[in-house]
């Protein structure tokens, strides 16, 4: 498969435990976030978003959480599985504008 | 439902020349986002379509455009094609202007 990043950064995890993934944005106007998932040869997935008047959301198996003061976002994984190795990229948008602003990423490696 | 779709997957190209990539976006989805991905750059906003009109443009040169018909298929087309055109062009698909985008698989283009 194509590599999306060539020096990404890298969280390696053993199978079961659980991952966080964090990114920084710098747009404090920014008022919508998401997350996604590419694996290799694959387009992004999405995988779960949050709006500025929340900070917190779960999903299966995934929470995200938002801190508006510091400009942070983090992606929490419970009990990671080798499929979810992949790169994860957060995401921000702000009302009115539909282009996604997308951070650097970072490459999830699980180890069995 | 159908997830969104891109044609062709790859394409090799000379210097010079122009492509034209095709984008089907999920069934009922009205709002195509056009996106470059490359190592050094990741991901970037090309621009978006909605009802026909381009809606939004990222910063690409005039080289890059593209169009959408009435049942929301898109086109995006290259001209004078540069080695650093070379990338993962991928589109998105979302219900309106405000819906989460949903990605498809990706064109790779290689230019020579």
């Amino acid at each position: 498969g194509e590599s999306v990043g060539l020096h990404l950064p890298t969280l390696s995890v053993q199978e079961g435990d659980n991952s966080i993934i964090n990114c920084a944005y710098s747009n404090s106007a920014s008022d919508y976030f998401i997350w996604y998932k590419q694996e290799s040869g694959k387009g992004p997935q999405f995988i779960i978003d949050i709006r500025s008047n929340m900070d917190k959301r779960q999903g299966q198996r995934v929470t995200v959480l938002l801190n508006k003061t510091v400009k942070h976002l983090s992606l929490q994984i419970a009990a990671t599985q080798p499929g979810d190795s992949a790169v994860y990229f957060c995401a921000e948008n702000q009302t009115g504008r539909r282009a996604l602003t997308f951070g650097s990423g970072t490459r999830l490696q699980v180890q069995p | 439902k159908a997830g969104v779709t891109q044609t062709p997957r790859y394409l090799i190209k000379t210097r010079g020349q122009q492509v034209t990539l095709s984008c089907s976006p999920i069934s009922g989805h009205r709002s195509v986002s056009w996106y470059q991905q490359t190592p050094g750059q990741g991901l970037q906003f090309l621009f978006e379509y909605f009802s026909e009109t381009q809606r939004n443009k990222g910063n690409f040169p005039g080289r890059f455009s593209g169009r959408q018909f009435s049942n929301s298929r898109s086109e995006m087309n290259v001209s004078t094609l540069e080695l650093g055109d070379s990338a993962l062009y991928l589109c998105a698909s979302s219900l309106g202007q405000r819906g989460t985008q949903y990605f498809g698989p990706g064109t790779r283009l290689l230019v020579l």
